[in-house]
């Protein structure tokens, strides 16, 4: 089965900064998305940004970029520039072939003044 | 506007009262979820639907129900609910006939339920 694991339950970046947020799953399909989500206190889930495993070129959003790493299953969250709206809980999630969604526990960014 | 609507928001209910919260979306999406999200445990798939009248298991499938009788439309049914189920639950949708690099989940607001 496959599984998410977000290690850093809660970080704490300077506005301004860059904080790299960390993310392992386990699998053994080669064919699969990965996902950062964002939930700010508003409780909505917005999508930060997706990454295909078939593409080896790292996925980039404005501020937002991630380091996958697919032999090591790791598939980190960067953010740069960190704005105090970047404040939020993020979820990094995995969608396989069978289009069931696997969540991590989430970590929780504060972003300060 | 491109929306899933997710209702009540908030519910309090007692153990054993049957009870519904539905999902619509308007994008004509014909992927739809179910999450339920706890402290500490993230979000967890209840169900999900690839397409009218059919539904699969999700990782805590225990205890709910769902039907897809129609394309916008996937309520979830709670039967009998018991305290264990107080959680905070997501409706989402998605279009999966459209190009990979489009993949994206669309939320409902949640609906935070108390079971006493």
């Amino acid at each position: 089965a496959q599984t998410v694991t977000q290690s850093q339950p809660e970080m704490s970046v300077q506005e301004a900064e860059t904080v790299t947020l960390s993310c392992t799953y386990d699998t053994s399909e080669s064919d699969y998305y990965l996902f950062w989500y964002k939930q700010p206190p508003s409780r909505q889930m917005i999508l930060v940004i997706r990454q295909e495993a078939y593409k080896q070129q790292n996925a980039t959003e404005n501020r937002f970029s991630v380091n996958f790493q697919k032999a090591a299953k790791s598939f980190s969250l960067k953010i740069s520039d960190s704005q105090l709206g970047d404040a939020a809980m993020y979820f990094c999630a995995y969608r396989g072939g069978t289009y069931k969604y696997i969540f991590g526990t989430g970590t929780r960014l504060k972003v300060l003044a | 506007e491109a929306q899933v609507t997710q209702n009540p928001r908030y519910l309090i209910t007692v153990t054993g009262k049957k009870l519904t919260v539905t999902c619509s979306q308007n994008m004509n999406h014909e992927y739809m979820s179910w999450y339920r999200q706890d402290p500490g445990l993230g979000l967890r798939q209840i169900y999900y639907s690839m397409n009218v009248e059919v539904t699969d298991k999700g990782d805590v499938p225990e205890g709910y129900k769902v039907s897809r009788k129609e394309k916008r439309n996937f309520p979830l049914i709670l039967e009998s609910p018991s305290p264990n189920q107080t959680s905070l639950y997501f409706c989402a949708s998605g279009d999966w006939t459209a190009s990979s690099t489009n993949e994206k989940l669309f939320f409902g607001s949640g609906t935070q339920l108390s079971v006493l």
